[in-house]
């Protein structure tokens, strides 16, 4: 299996613009997270989905940010309009079933916004 | 509210030392789950363990050992030998049974092993 896919890699944009970042998911897997990694807040879950519906965004830190799940192997991470506090490694997690199993991490996204 | 505690922030030691990573958590619920990551300076995150609240019987992976107690909430990390390829941040996680705001991290313990 390729495992949790991420892109880009990196981005770097400057404050106001749109910024996308994209998730692909371990086929068969019904869970789907967001989480945002910084020096000062440490890992952040942000939003999860389960069989493509957002469960629980109560950590998306404003409206600035929205998640999308349109279909079983697709997610996008969405913020609009980025601010240079937004700069984060954002990594995108699959995992098969509930509490009890283990998150499968993609390689993350490192954003930065001038 | 569920909460994980690591309470090192930095560990330096010298290769071959032994060095425990500590881990401590809170929870209400009866069942959950811990797990240990490894994130490495290329920056992805690595499962190493997972252990339900059931089970205490400690467990040895190689070089890796985990101690879990109930009684005193911990769920703590040793590496035995260390090697420079464990330097890397290490990160304890706790969940429910359900997903969401309960699958919590540490802030992480970056270790260093020194040639």
């Amino acid at each position: 299996d390729a495992g949790v896919i991420q892109s880009p890699r990196h981005e770097v944009t400057e404050m106001g613009q749109e910024v996308t970042l994209r998730c692909k998911p371990i086929s068969g897997h019904d869970y789907l997270f967001w989480y945002r990694q910084t020096m000062m807040r440490g890992l952040e879950l942000l939003i999860y989905f389960n069989n493509n519906v957002p469960i629980d965004d109560s950590g998306m830190p404003e409206d600035r940010f929205s998640a999308k799940m349109p279909n079983a192997s697709f997610s996008t991470l969405k913020i609009q309009p980025s601010e240079p506090r937004d700069s984060a490694v954002y990594f995108c997690a699959s995992s098969p079933g509930r509490g009890s199993e283990k998150l499968f991490f993609g390689s993350g996204t490192q954003l930065s916004v001038l | 509210a569920q909460k994980v505690t690591q309470a090192q922030t930095e560990i330096s030691v010298v290769e071959k030392e032994d060095v425990t990573l500590d881990c401590v958590y809170e929870t209400r619920d009866t069942t959950y789950y811990l797990f240990w990551y490894k994130q490495p300076p290329s920056g992805e995150l690595v499962f190493l363990i997972r252990r339900n609240s059931f089970d205490e019987q400690n467990e040895i992976s190689g070089r890796y050992s985990w101690n879990f107690q109930k009684s005193t909430s911990s769920f703590n990390f040793t590496i035995t030998a260390s090697q420079v390829v464990d330097s890397a941040v290490y990160f304890c996680a706790l969940s429910g049974v359900n997903y969401g705001q309960n699958f919590v991290f540490g802030p992480g313990t970056r270790l260093s092993v020194l040639p």
